[in-house]
């Protein structure tokens, strides 16, 4: 199994500009979750799904964020407009099938706004 | 502020010493888990304890979740090289979707 695939794997983008970042989860896995880690504030919970229907979005920082899961393989964050603070590595992690309490993490997509 | 703290935040030591780390918080736990993380990659699950009082083996690595399942440490016996790394702690409180992480420690062991 590949694994859960992020990409990109590294953003340069400037202030203003929409970023989307895409996660293919573990195939068979049915729940999705988007973290963000930074120096500061450890690794946050932003929203996770559950069978491609969001279940928790309290851990968006603000509207300028959304995420989207069209289908069990294929999910989406967005920011739009982006700012300077929300340089990050934003995680995509998965969950399903037999043991379900484990979440596999994506290798990450290190974003930089300048 | 953070659900769970860790301690330390960092540590540096010899191949060949023991060590304790540390997770914290005022809050019970339905379960926790340890993850260690390497530079450029995502987190990777080394063990889930459940139940208050647990203590699970990995090798050289002994995890214990506290008696009232608000605390866990993690204990490494004759450390490596290849320990180095970012460990983080996670606990569940009321299902196994939401996990809150702790703000980790970072081990550096040195040859």
């Amino acid at each position: 199994d590949a694994g859960v695939i992020q990409s990109p794997r590294h953003e340069v983008t400037e202030m203003g500009q929409e970023v989307t970042l895409r996660c293919k989860p573990i195939s068979g896995h049915n729940s999705l979750f988007w973290y963000r880690q930074t120096m500061m504030r450890g690794l946050e919970l932003l929203i996770y799904f559950n069978n491609n229907v969001p279940i928790d979005d309290s851990g968006m920082p603000e509207d300028r964020f959304s995420a989207k899961m069209p289908n069990a393989s294929f999910s989406t964050l967005k920011i739009q407009p982006s700012e300077p603070r929300d340089s990050a590595v934003y995680f995509c992690a998965t969950s399903g099938g037999t043991h379900t309490d484990t979440q596999y993490f994506g290798p990450g997509t290190r974003l930089t706004v300048l | 502020t953070q659900l769970l703290e860790q301690s330390p935040q960092f540590l540096s030591i010899q191949e060949g010493e023991n060590l304790t780390v540390y997770c914290n918080s005022s809050s019970v736990f339905s379960s926790l888990q340890w993850y260690r993380q390497e530079p450029g990659e995502g987190p990777v699950l080394l063990v889930t304890v459940v139940t208050g009082g647990e203590v699970k083996k990995l090798k050289r690595l002994t995890f214990q979740f506290g008696d009232a399942r608000k605390d866990s440490s993690l204990h490494i016996t004759a450390a490596q090289p290849g320990d180095t790394g970012l460990y983080l702690c996670a606990g569940a409180r009321h299902n196994f979707n939401k996990f809150y992480f702790g703000s980790g420690t970072k081990l550096n062991v040195k040859p």
